[in-house]
């Protein structure tokens, strides 16, 4: 059974750090990996999709990066704003099985002014 | 273009009763999933299909039922509901594996109180 583990659990930071939130996986024949924010009381909505055969995505401020042979994505948030406090979810497909995402309990992150 | 759609976004059961959170997607995609998220638990998988008529059991699938008669809609029943199912429910749809990298899309959730 895929575990997905998200480090660390919560986070606090200064406007215009740069972040590395991490995510580990425990099966490594993942067919892609998806990064996701989630707002308080809202829904989830999708950042970055890594397919298996790919090391990196960028979009804006955000990198993902994936290594399957360690088991491990990193996402790294450059010069971070307050409006970038929320949850960050990682979700891994697998090759086999159900087709559907397996999800890490998420990093909670705040960034103040 | 809606994306997924679900309904209600609200909803307060006693313990007992039953009812059938709704689920529908216009984007064509052949794999549907239902996640219940718990304070601490993250999203756990309720239910999924992989194409209509065709569904099978995730991590957490007591007290739940699910059909997918049409490729759209896939709605999940609560068939006695118990306190223990207080949640917020998400459902989750992406397309089969060589069209558009599998990307999973999500509705807005469905938050559930029963008391």
């Amino acid at each position: 059974k895929q575990e997905v583990t998200q480090i660390p659990a919560a986070l606090s930071v200064p406007e215009g750090e740069n972040l590395v939130l991490n995510c580990s996986f425990t099966d490594s024949a993942i067919y892609n990996l998806q990064w996701f924010r989630q707002d308080p009381g809202k829904g989830l909505t999708s950042l970055l999709l890594i397919q298996s055969s790919q090391r990196e995505q960028t979009s804006g401020r955000l990198n993902a990066s994936l290594d399957k042979s360690s088991g491990r994505s990193t996402l790294y948030i450059a010069a971070s704003q307050p409006g970038d406090s929320a949850t960050y979810l990682c979700a891994v497909t697998l090759t086999g099985g159900s087709y559907i995402p397996t999800f890490g309990r998420g990093t909670s992150l705040i960034v103040h002014p | 273009n809606a994306g997924v759609t679900q309904t209600p976004k609200f909803q307060v059961l006693k313990t007992g009763q039953s009812m059938t959170l709704q689920c529908a997607q216009d984007m064509n995609h052949e794999y549907m999933s239902w996640y219940r998220q718990d304070p601490g638990m993250g999203l756990r998988l309720i239910h999924y299909s992989v194409g209509a008529g065709i569904t099978d059991q995730g991590e957490v699938p007591n007290g739940y039922n699910v059909s997918r008669s049409t490729t759209e809609d896939f709605p999940l029943r609560l068939l006695s509901a118990a306190p223990s199912q207080t949640s917020v429910y998400f459902c989750a749809s992406s397309p089969r594996r060589d069209r558009q990298g599998s990307e999973a899309f999500f509705g807005q959730g469905t938050r559930l109180t029963v008391v």
